[in-house]
């Protein structure tokens, strides 16, 4: 069955340059999350569509964007890098037309800033 | 939002049944409670969903009282690839869209 995909699976950046991760959620789904957890620690919400309309939002820097395209996929823009957002990235998916659909995850994006 | 209270962590040896339980104090009519299963640097992973009484499916048990202000998560017979770490989600309709972690429970199955 198809899964979340996340691109890309690493990425390396330095202080203050410019991130840009994708999510292409399961087809059919209209719903993404995007999740931040940092070394040992649990996942943080930060920001969700539904429909391509932002829907709930968390303890998202400023210096993220994100959307969601007509396709469904999310990218998360993330700008004026800090060492402090070294973590992994994770979207998650879930279709809001069945009643309490649980969340599908992908594998991450291990962002590392230098 | 409810917020949930879990152990920190729980140890347990190969073949033994491994009871979670998770507090969840001012859970909302609507709220379904679902548990996933993280492994080192993978996405959670879906194990159970459940609003009252007991669900089961192939992999795990999940018990909630009839206050559900708890639950359950049973795993019976464990193997040391069930080493994860697990959390417990409280959410529904007016919450669907920021589910929040909590800490979850760092659970060591021993040899």
């Amino acid at each position: 069955a198809a899964g979340v995909i996340q691109s890309p699976r690493h990425l390396i950046k330095e202080k203050r340059e410019t991130a840009t991760l994708k999510c292409y959620p399961i087809p059919r789904h209209d719903t993404v999350y995007w999740y931040q957890q940092g070394p040992g620690q649990d996942p943080q919400f930060l920001i969700s569509f539904y429909e391509k309309m932002q829907s709930d939002k968390g303890s998202i820097p400023d210096r993220f964007s994100a959307q969601q395209f007509s396709d469904y996929h999310s990218e998360l823009n993330m700008s004026s890098l800090e060492l402090g957002d070294s973590a992994l990235y994770f979207c998650a998916s879930s279709y809001q037309g069945s009643y309490n659909s649980p969340l599908h995850f992908g594998n991450g994006t291990r962002l590392t800033v230098t | 939002l409810a917020k949930t209270t879990q152990p920190i962590s729980m140890d347990s040896y190969e073949g033994q049944e491994v009871n979670i339980t998770c507090s969840h104090n001012n859970i909302a009519t609507n709220d379904y409670i679902t548990w996933y299963q993280q492994f080192p640097s993978q996405g959670p992973r879906f194990i159970i969903q459940g609003y009252k009484t007991k669900v089961t499916n192939e992999v795990a048990s999940l018990f909630i009282p009839a206050d559900r202000k708890s639950s359950t998560l049973s795993l019976p017979r464990v193997s040391l690839s069930d080493t994860a770490v697990y959390y417990c989600l409280v959410g529904g309709v007016d919450s669907s869209y920021k589910l929040i972690f909590g800490s979850g429970t760092r659970l060591l199955v021993r040899p």
